[in-house]
């Protein structure tokens, strides 16, 4: 039950593309295409943004982007905005029929 | 609407208990599985407990087997986190959650302290 590995803060420019990983292992991120994003502003709940390595719900701009290549999944945000600015997420199913969350990433506008 | 209202945190000593609640409404309850993540001040997001759909089937983190239990009730549509023998490491905002393979849908947390 490790936690996912992403790097602790990533930054960027207004309007620059940033990305963040996430790896994992065979048993969750490279096992299953499950693994979602979710954003986290200071006080609030995780919103989810990607969801089954690349799928966005209804009403997340299309800034953002997922992938994923063996055990590493990654979150581009594109056209960087102030709003932006938040802790980041990822997750995936595991094969204990769980949950796995990531360590979180601090995104920073410059 | 579709939503998830936490309540039962508080402010708790060492080796004591509290049961947490999440009112569902808006969906079906009965048809989803449930999650409860935790959030320890200034850390991320842990994983707790799930459980499915129908009750029958549950798991826990190495952290907390033992001393939480998961439940739900159908017919109230609520799902419950009975927490016993609490620590200082149990301090966070507990958040109720909807899904199996995603969390799609977060409550807006229920914080519980354990101090002195």
């Amino acid at each position: 039950q490790s936690a996912l590995t992403q790097p602790a803060s990533v930054s960027g420019s207004p309007g620059q593309s940033i990305t963040i990983s996430c790896t994992g292992t065979s048993s969750d991120v490279g096992g299953y295409s499950y693994v979602s994003w979710y954003q986290q502003h200071p006080g609030r709940a995780p919103k989810l943004m990607i969801y089954e390595v690349s799928n966005r719900p209804s009403g997340v701009s299309n800034r953002f982007s997922g992938s994923k290549s063996g055990n590493t999944a990654s979150l581009t945000i594109s056209g960087l905005q102030a709003e932006d600015e938040a802790d980041y997420y990822c997750s995936s199913y595991t094969s204990s029929s769980t949950l796995v969350f990531g360590t979180g990433t601090k995104v920073t506008v410059l | 609407e579709v939503q998830l209202v936490e309540s039962g945190g508080g402010l708790v000593q060492p080796g004591g208990s509290l049961r947490l609640s999440c009112a569902a409404s808006g969906f079906t309850f009965s048809n989803y599985w449930m999650y409860w993540v935790r959030q320890a001040p200034g850390k991320g997001l842990v994983w707790v407990s799930r459980i499915n759909s129908d009750g029958n089937n549950t798991n826990y983190a190495d952290s907390v087997k033992g001393r939480f239990t998961i439940s739900r009730d159908n017919a109230k549509n609520t799902l419950y986190l009975q927490v016993n023998s609490l620590t200082t490491e149990d301090t966070a905002v507990y958040y109720c959650a909807r899904g199996k393979y995603v969390v799609g849908v977060w409550g807006q947390g229920t914080t519980v302290t354990v101090s002195s």
